[in-house]
């Protein structure tokens, strides 16, 4: 098993670009979700999804879309690339949401937004 | 709702002595609780986990953890400190059925030889 890949690694965008962060996992598992790291904050949650064709908001969403067309995908769109999104993209999988399942994350992506 | 607090933001040690980070956490309900480590330029990894069953958990790497219910505390421990350790610790508060979990806002640790 691969487990939780991303491309790209890192990325270097203008403000105003647009531009999508790639997730993909191959263990079968129905909760996907994208955080933000940003130093001395921890991780924050953008979006989520419970299974293919359902997703929905975290604590950051504002300039992010996302999409849940199958099982194994789950994009992230920066509409309209600004400063404040200069971060560390994390995308993760889980069997099922919250409780006790463990959440498997991807490296990364690093940004940064010029 | 459910937060997490680490306590320490840095914590320097020296190669061989025991490693203490600390976590308190809120939650309305039953939670779930978690060790995530994370490398440099890496994702994150789980070290351990708490589910309501033993109130000491251990995990990988002589990592352990002990759930307090009193305290509402889940420390993390390591009798001796390696070089490898050194990482990012992050703990993490969960509830059954809830999307969003609770990240601290993690613990810088320094091995030093």
């Amino acid at each position: 098993n691969a487990g939780v890949t991303q491309t790209p690694k890192f990325q270097v965008l203008k403000t105003g670009q647009s531009m999508t962060l790639q997730c993909a996992q191959d263990m079968n598992h129905e909760y996907m979700s994208w955080y933000r790291q940003d130093p001395g904050m921890g991780l924050r949650l953008i979006h989520y999804s419970v299974g293919a064709g359902i997703t929905d908001q975290g604590e950051v969403p504002n300039g992010y879309n996302v999409s849940r067309s199958t099982t194994e995908d789950f994009p992230l769109r920066l509409l309209s690339a600004a400063p404040s999104q200069t971060s560390v993209y994390f995308c993760a999988s889980s069997y099922e949401s919250g409780g006790p399942y463990e959440q498997y994350f991807g490296p990364g992506t690093r940004l940064t937004v010029t | 709702a459910q937060s997490v607090t680490q306590l320490d933001s840095h914590v320097s040690v020296s190669e061989g002595t025991p490693v203490l980070l600390r976590c308190n956490y809120s939650s309305s309900y039953s939670p779930s609780l978690f060790w995530y480590v994370q490398h440099p330029n890496k994702g994150l990894q789980l070290l351990l986990k708490y589910t309501s069953a033993a109130t000491l958990v251990k995990g990988i790497n002589g990592f352990e953890a002990e759930f307090k219910k009193s305290e509402t505390s889940f420390h993390l421990t390591k009798p001796s400190a390696h070089m490898s350790d050194a990482a990012e610790y992050f703990c993490v508060v969960s509830i059954s059925n809830d999307y969003k979990l609770s990240f601290g806002a993690g613990t810088t640790v320094t091995v030093r030889a």
